[in-house]
């Protein structure tokens, strides 16, 4: 696609539940990033792509986070059992490479509120 | 360590006037450095970048910033304010060594124009 897509743009879920986000990157770009941005903060990295593999999951908060990435293109975070401090909103981000010099193309995230 | 610096948290400027939203940051090697700004509730958009060449960068909506190896700085800088430049912007900076995929973010600095 033209832009890098999230989906849903907004969720709001009970304590408890698990919830599932989306990201669908540049066609192309091999590298892909998720953040986490509480309100007004500053981005907290969670996990990068090559590929479809994961070298760093360094920034996964806890085993409840996990996230997938099927067919080197679209990638899903999942939060089980989520809790109140979970509540964020959760940034997509890719690049052609890893080791692409120039920026990183962002997605309109993902607001998510647990009740 | 690598590391960003954005001393201010927020910084106020009256409209016309000039405005620096000031960055700093730390790297073993030589740095590829990015801006961004963040609108309400939207993602981040890319505004410029130095990764090599001209110390001066021109970027989107008349913005630019000056790559200072000496005092390793980049800040942003803008000779006239609007309003609608109003928004969150963060810093980053990249390793330009090898397999460096991480972007290392600076914690973000409220830009507020006063009409």
């Amino acid at each position: 696609g033209a832009g890098v897509s999230q989906s849903p743009s907004n969720k709001v879920t009970e304590k408890g539940k698990d919830v599932e986000l989306r990201c669908d990157p540049i066609s192309g770009h091999t590298a892909l990033y998720w953040y986490r941005q509480s309100l007004g903060q500053g981005l907290e990295f969670l996990i990068y792509f090559q590929g479809n593999s994961a070298p760093d999951k360094s920034g996964l908060p806890s085993d409840r986070f996990s996230a997938e990435r099927t067919g080197g293109s679209v990638s899903t975070l999942t939060i089980q059992r989520t809790q109140q401090e979970d509540s964020a909103v959760y940034l997509c981000a890719s690049s052609p490479s890893g080791l692409w010099p120039g920026e990183l193309f962002f997605g309109e995230g993902s607001r998510l509120t647990v009740l | 360590a690598q590391s960003v610096a954005q001393p201010e948290d927020q910084v106020n400027v009256a409209e016309g006037n000039p405005l620096t939203v000031k960055c700093t940051y730390s790297v073993s090697g030589n740095p590829y450095l990015f801006w961004y700004v963040q609108y309400p509730n939207r993602g981040l958009q890319f505004l410029l970048k130095y990764i090599t060449g001209d110390n001066l960068v021109k970027g989107s909506y008349g913005f630019e910033a000056e790559f200072n190896k000496s005092q390793t700085s980049f800040h942003l800088k803008k000779p006239s304010a609007l309003v609608s430049d109003s928004a969150l912007y963060f810093c980053a900076v990249r390793d330009r060594g090898d397999s460096n995929y991480q972007l290392i973010w600076g914690a973000g600095t409220k830009l507020i124009i006063k009409p």
